[in-house]
């Protein structure tokens, strides 16, 4: 399996301004995911993040709020924009080969104040 | 899109006793399912999966099931401990064959093993 380091691990903000996570993977991998997960609940798909492309965003997630980058196939960086307390969360980088398996960050626990 | 049902939502067994956790899907296109742990304050982490040429399989006391007709899949867990109490998530994965894939995750079903 790959491993995945994902920084910060927590971080605490304050309203209006911006984050940035970084996700870093020991290899190449085909897929790279973003993931919310507030707690107590299930893991929402953020976006999917193309390499040298935009990011594929699922409904309810915009671009302009959570900018997606990834320059190749081992990095990517996820930034919580002009952040509001209803951001506090753990957001979760997930990596996949292609077939399925996909393989998880230690994930980043945001709180906004 | 596809869509995952898990059921139940909370699952409170004895030691000893066997857990039983379901997912139905809805896209026929789905052809990977795998199942994640996640304890408390780490990462999800898979445990087992299955692929749709396969009914069943099994690691020790962990099993999956596959019903492809009825879209449906289940985890077993035998012999529960109490380190087996944690969050599990279910998944469907379709077109997972080499190319881009979206998953879509279950709710998650909190099991907790009484000593």
């Amino acid at each position: 399996s790959a491993v995945i380091s994902q920084k910060p691990s927590r971080d605490i903000c304050q309203r209006g301004t911006s984050l940035t996570i970084q996700c870093q993977v020991d290899s190449q991998v085909t897929m790279m995911f973003w993931y919310r997960q507030q707690p107590g609940q299930s893991l929402t798909l953020i976006a999917t993040a193309n390499q040298g492309s935009e990011a594929t965003y699922e409904s309810g997630f915009v671009i302009d709020k959570f900018p997606i980058s990834r320059p190749n196939l081992t990095f990517s960086t996820l930034t919580v924009s002009n952040m509001s307390p209803e951001d506090s969360s753990i957001y979760l980088c997930s990596v996949g080969q292609g077939y399925g398996e996909l393989f998880f960050g230690e994930g980043s626990r945001l709180t906004v104040l | 899109g596809e869509n995952v049902e898990q059921h139940p939502s909370t699952l409170s067994v004895q030691e000893g006793d066997s857990a039983v956790i379901k997912c139905t899907y809805s896209d026929s296109a789905s052809n990977y399912f795998p199942w994640y742990k996640q304890e408390l304050g780490k990462r999800p982490q898979l445990i087992i999966d299955i692929r749709s040429n396969v009914g069943e399989k099994k690691d020790q006391r962990i099993a999956v099931t596959l019903n492809k007709t009825a879209k449906h899949f289940s985890l077993h867990i035998t012999e529960t401990q109490p380190e087996d109490s944690a969050v599990y998530f279910c998944a469907a994965i379709p077109h997972a064959s080499g190319g881009s894939y979206i998953p879509t995750f279950g709710r998650g079903t909190s099991l907790i093993v009484h000593p």
